[in-house]
């Protein structure tokens, strides 16, 4: 398919684990963002790629989590020593050039359940 | 710091209605508003933007208005349908590349 895809899209770990989660935007796209969705809350940003650098991560909560962007294609979110505060759908976004007026495109998200 | 909130929460009208959600926001320094719409277990999907130097843009049955002195954003929905329900985000871009989001208005139109 041509949008974002996430992988995978449920997640169910052990409090202290190390999770992974995956995106991968749509074929040409230079921006890439992150987002938390937690219960009754609104989505909060996490960190966004121009390319493979990451100008603004001023959303990262944590030391705990971490993004990388390879190729100027797929990223991973890294969140080490997992809290059950980190449950939440994590959406991924990406948009043609990261202007301000381009839409982004969002996938359809992980759910992270931390026990 | 930039406040989003939109009323009502939750909307629950017969097929048919024509309805308004609203959206409003604390800081008027914005470059742009957008509304999404959330389905359950999927992302989230662009139905409107609205640059600062615009008033309102239209698509179909829907409608958003911007009025950025008084911090506010309507999104009308005309003539409701079933597959309208949905969450309605949303989102005020401040020029720093990312948006901040509302908490949404749950919106289920009955058959």
């Amino acid at each position: 398919g041509a949008g974002v895809s996430q992988s995978p899209s449920n997640k169910v770990t052990e409090k202290g684990k190390d999770v992974e989660l995956r995106c991968d935007p749509i074929s040409g796209h230079t921006a890439l963002y992150w987002y938390r969705q937690s219960l009754g809350q609104g989505l909060e940003f996490l960190i966004y790629f121009q390319g493979n650098s990451a100008p603004d991560k001023s959303g990262l909560p944590s030391d705990r989590f971490s993004a990388e962007r390879t190729g100027g294609s797929v990223s991973t979110l890294t969140i080490q020593r997992t809290q059950q505060e980190d449950s939440a759908v994590y959406l991924c976004a990406s948009s043609r050039t990261g202007t301000t007026a381009d839409t982004q495109y969002f996938g359809p998200g992980t759910r992270l359940t931390v026990l | 710091k930039q406040e989003v909130t939109q009323i009502p929460a939750a909307l629950s009208v017969p097929e048919g209605e024509n309805l308004v959600l609203n959206c409003s926001f604390t800081d008027s320094a914005i470059y742009n508003l957008q509304w999404f719409r959330q389905d359950p277990g999927k992302g989230l999907t662009s139905l409107l933007l609205i640059q600062s130097s615009q008033r309102e843009q239209t698509s179909g049955r829907l409608n958003a208005s911007l009025d950025k002195s008084s911090g506010r954003s309507t999104l009308y929905i005309a003539a409701s349908q079933p597959g309208d329900s949905a969450t309605y985000l949303c989102a005020v871009d401040l020029r720093t590349y990312k948006y901040i989001f509302g908490t949404g208005t749950r919106l289920k139109v009955l058959a």
